[in-house]
């Protein structure tokens, strides 16, 4: 069975550019989420997706944004990019929203240069 | 909100020894304490997890323990070896309300096995 896939696995990009990362969720899985993960560092939650409504929101600027499509799969949008915004960003499926069982993609690696 | 913190942020033993790795969390709400295990160029994979009506919980040569009155729960690898190095997460979190699904997690256990 396939896990949860996000693409691209690598993207580079320049300051004040704009970026769209995907994510397919584990199939049956609802529920999406995203985290950031800075170098040497936690994943920090940065959005949940249930049923393609927002449930849950991180500290984070309105420049992220997210939506989750009928077939699930999710994408988590960058504007105005800054340096501080390069870092491991990790997609997790659960079953149901509240289960909080979640299993994470391989991530996209976002360089801002 | 919560926080979680991990100690200690390194960790190197030799093949066969155990290791332990320890979090502390504050919100009391908290329910659920997954231990997740990521290695390098990959994501965060699952190995253990615990919720806050279970002590301790064991699986092969892995357990976790759960301390709601202290706020804190550890994971323990015995008979260690060298395919268990890599880095380490606990997290917390809770079901309801605004952190509906979201996971604190804790800053990370760099662990090296030595053969």
């Amino acid at each position: 069975d396939a896990g949860v896939t996000q693409s691209p696995t690598h993207l580079i990009k320049t300051r004040g550019q704009h970026v769209t990362l995907r994510c397919s969720p584990i199939s049956g899985h609802k529920s999406v989420s995203w985290y950031q993960q800075v170098l040497g560092q936690g994943p920090q939650f940065i959005f949940q997706y249930y049923e393609k409504e927002e449930r849950g929101r991180g500290n984070f600027p309105d420049r992220f944004s997210a939506r989750q499509f009928p077939n699930y799969s999710s994408e988590l949008n960058v504007n105005a990019l800054l340096l501080g915004d390069s870092a491991l960003y990790l997609c997790a499926s659960s079953l149901a929203g509240t289960r909080n069982i979640q299993y994470f993609g391989a991530g996209t690696r976002l360089s801002v240069l | 909100g919560e926080n979680v913190e991990q100690h200690p942020s390194t960790l190197s033993v030799q093949e066969g020894d155990s290791a332990v790795i320890k979090c502390t969390y504050s919100d009391s709400a908290s329910n659920y304490f997954p231990w997740y295990k990521q290695e390098l160029g990959k994501g965060p994979q699952l190995i253990i997890d615990i919720r806050s009506n279970v002590g301790e919980k064991k699986d092969q040569r892995i357990a976790v323990t759960l301390n709601k009155t202290a706020k804190h729960f550890s994971l323990h690898i015995t008979e260690t070896q060298p395919e268990d190095s890599a880095v380490y997460f606990c997290a917390a979190s809770r079901a309801g309300g605004t952190s509906y699904g979201k996971l604190t997690f804790g800053q990370g256990t760099i662990l090296t096995v030595h053969p």
